[in-house]
């Protein structure tokens, strides 16, 4: 079974700086997707960032990027220019392409954006 | 248009009611899903339709009871629900997944507050 794993559950950043979200993952399969989701206050999940297994370049969405280390099983999310907005709980999910469909998150980092 | 909508926004029923949660999307998606989340959790999958086919369901209990109507339409019935399954209740849609194609990123619905009395 696959597990995903989010040692952070929650951080702080200051306007405009920059913070790096940790997510790392349990896997046999050498085929799958990962994703960065956003769930701010009483809204809705949104996709931030998706990166394919078989893709060596990280994947870059204006100001999130990660950091996918393959090897490591590791996927983290950087957030650069942090925003008032961007304060929400990120949820680092991971799909098998074998079992497309079910995906599974981790259990959230909550990120607060300090003015 | 990228929306899943959902009906009702927040719905307080007691542990005899019967009622139905809805969901929509018109991005000509063909894979439709409910997921559970309690405060402060990440969403528990519970069904995963393709292609108005249950493909997935995740030993979810009898009184939660899915319909896919069409391939725009998600329902989720339940019925003699009991205190613990208060929690949100999240519809998602993604392309599908059968053929080997796509991005399958799944799109969330804003969900439904259930409150079990």
């Amino acid at each position: 079974a696959q597990t995903v794993t989010q040692s952070q559950p929650e951080m702080s950043v200051q306007e405009a700086e920059t913070v790096t979200l940790s997510c790392t993952y349990d896997t046999s399969e050498s085929n799958y997707y990962l994703f960065w989701y956003k769930q701010p206050p009483s809204r809705q999940m949104i996709l931030v960032i998706r990166q394919e297994a078989y893709k060596q370049q990280n994947a870059t969405e204006n100001r999130f990027s990660v950091n996918f280390q393959k090897a490591a099983k590791s996927f983290s999310l950087k957030i650069s220019d942090s925003q008032l907005g961007d304060t929400a709980m990120y949820f680092c999910a991971f799909m098998n392409l074998g079992a497309l469909g079910d995906m599974r998150f981790g259990a959230g980092t909550r990120l607060t954006v300090k003015p | 248009d990228t929306e899943v909508t959902q009906t009702p926004k927040h719905l307080v029923m007691g542990m005899t009611n019967k009622k139905s949660l809805k969901c929509e999307q018109h991005m000509g998606h063909r894979a439709m899903y409910w997921y559970k989340q309690k405060a402060k959790k990440p969403p528990e999958l519970m069904f995963v339709y393709s292609y108005e086919k249950l493909s997935i369901n995740e030993s979810v209990p009898s009184r939660f009871s899915p319909e896919c109507p069409n391939s725009s339409l998600l329902n989720l019935h339940l019925h003699a629900l009991q205190p613990e399954d208060s929690a949100l209740y999240l519809c998602a849609s993604s392309q599908d997944f059968r053929f080997g194609t796509g991005t399958y990123e799944q799109y969330f619905g804003p969900g439904t507050r259930l409150t079990v009395t």
